[in-house]
């Protein structure tokens, strides 16, 4: 089976703190997303990684940075956290390759910035 | 651009029932990919189904069934003799050819009532 894990499940944090939230996956997956989820609006993608030291913005990245040294880790950074980043957070990984595969999820981190 | 609509906010049924969720897409791509996951209260996503535009079949998977119809641009589920186990929040996706990128819908609650 997939596994990704997230290093935390729940986070509280004050206004202008860095945030580290990090992901790791077990099945050598090249690709790696970070989603952040609200009520009503779904998910959205904030930065997406195909290979190590890669990476693409998605929909929302403002406010946001990502990092991947090693294909299984990729880490999400809020260099300032503000209160409009209170959110559940989701990492995501999948293969890649000439289609579109199923990403598998972590368990979410539920961060609070206070 | 890509959009999904998923139009249910929240749905309640009573054990048993049969229930329905929509989702509407919209895409330019010839080549795509539909999605749906399911997201129980514990919260992590868990994929259920991969679809791409060339195979309209319809599938069935024990009390689930999907109906792709690509003349209303519509991938809508189906679960039959609903079970409170199936309470939860259910996403459609879309993808394109090479999908490194999920687009969401809002979500649709479904709650199951004993």
């Amino acid at each position: 089976d997939v596994k990704v894990t997230q290093s935390s499940r729940y986070l509280v944090k004050r206004t202008g703190e860095k945030v580290f939230l990090e992901c790791v996956q077990d099945m050598d997956h090249e690709n790696m997303f970070w989603y952040r989820q609200d009520p009503g609006l779904g998910l959205r993608l904030i930065y997406f990684s195909y290979d190590v030291k890669m990476k693409e913005k998605g929909d929302i990245p403002e406010g946001y940075s990502v990092s991947r040294e090693k294909k299984e880790r990729f880490s999400l950074i809020l260099e300032s956290a503000s209160t409009n980043q209170t959110s559940m957070y989701l990492c995501a990984s999948s293969l890649t390759g000439g289609t579109s595969y199923e990403q598998y999820f972590g368990p979410g981190t539920r961060l609070t910035v206070t | 651009a890509q959009k999904v609509t998923q139009a249910q906010t929240e749905i309640s049924v009573v054990e048993k029932e049969d229930v329905t969720l929509d989702c509407v897409y919209e895409t330019r791509d010839t080549t795509y990919y539909l999605f749906w996951y399911k997201q129980p209260p514990s919260g992590e996503l868990v994929f259920l189904i991969r679809r791409n535009s060339f195979d309209e079949q319809n599938e069935i998977s024990g009390r689930y069934s999907w109906n792709f119809q690509k003349s209303t641009s519509s991938f809508n589920f189906t679960i039959t003799a609903s079970q409170v186990v199936d309470s939860a929040v259910y996403f459609c996706a879309l993808s394109g050819e090479y999908g490194n990128k999920l687009v969401f819908g809002a979500g649709t609650i479904l709650r199951v009532k004993s």
